[in-house]
């Protein structure tokens, strides 16, 4: 697509229960990173992706997070057993059609899913 | 690991004077290095990145930046801001195996 897409853009849902969040990237590009920001904060880096695989894990907070990208294009980053302090803006990012996003320099954002748990 | 620090939460700056905006950061290589910014309710726009090579960096709307390894800095600066330039402003940071990591923000406020 022209840009990334994430869906829903906003999510409400009651704690305890599961949510997925889904990020469709750009069309051609490698790389796919997973941030959660909070009001007023810097984005927080959970994970990422070059084409299917998991590169780096170690942002994401406890096992209730988990990413996957299966066919190397959309990514679906899903919170289980939500709780209140899950509450953020969730933020999509792709980069690179070389595949190597640093060089590139560039993240590409999506307009983000904002998340609330009651 | 790589972390980045921006030590003003806010700035406030009269429409037409110039801007100067600290980032620090630890790493124990030379970093790649990137300004973002973002406007309210947007997302995250590139203002430019330092990968090697000449120290200072131009970037799109009349920033730059500079990279002093001595002071593992690269404030961004700009010689007259305008109203538009009210935003929030990210430094980021990344060594070579692309993670990038992003500093808390510093927001600016442009007085008419």
């Amino acid at each position: 697509g022209a840009g990334v897409s994430q869906s829903p853009r906003y999510k409400v849902t009651k704690r305890g229960q599961d949510v997925a969040l889904r990020c469709d990237p750009i069309s051609g590009h490698v790389s796919l990173y997973w941030y959660r920001q909070a009001l007023g904060q810097g984005p927080e880096f959970l994970t990422y992706f070059n084409y299917e695989a998991q590169q780096d894990k170690s942002g994401l907070p406890n096992d209730r997070f988990s990413a996957e990208r299966p066919e190397g294009s959309i990514s679906t980053l899903t919170i289980q057993r939500t709780e209140q302090r899950d509450s953020a803006m969730y933020r999509c990012a792709s980069s690179s059609p070389s595949g190597r996003a640093v060089q590139h320099g560039e993240l590409f954002f999506g307009e983000g899913s904002r998340l609330t748990v009651l | 690991a790589q972390s980045v620090t921006q030590p003003d939460i806010h700035i406030t700056v009269s429409e037409g004077a110039s801007l100067e905006l600290r980032c620090n950061y630890s790493y124990g290589a030379t970093p790649y290095l990137f300004w973002y910014v973002q406007s309210p309710g947007q997302g995250l726009q590139l203002l430019l990145k330092y990968f090697s090579g000449d120290t200072l960096v131009q970037g799109i709307k009349g920033f730059e930046a500079e990279f002093k390894r001595s002071q593992s800095s690269f404030n961004l600066r700009k010689p007259s801001v305008h109203w538009s330039d009210a935003a929030e402003y990210f430094c980021a940071v990344s060594n070579r195996d692309d993670k990038i990591i992003f500093g808390k923000g510093t927001r600016l406020h442009i007085l008419p």
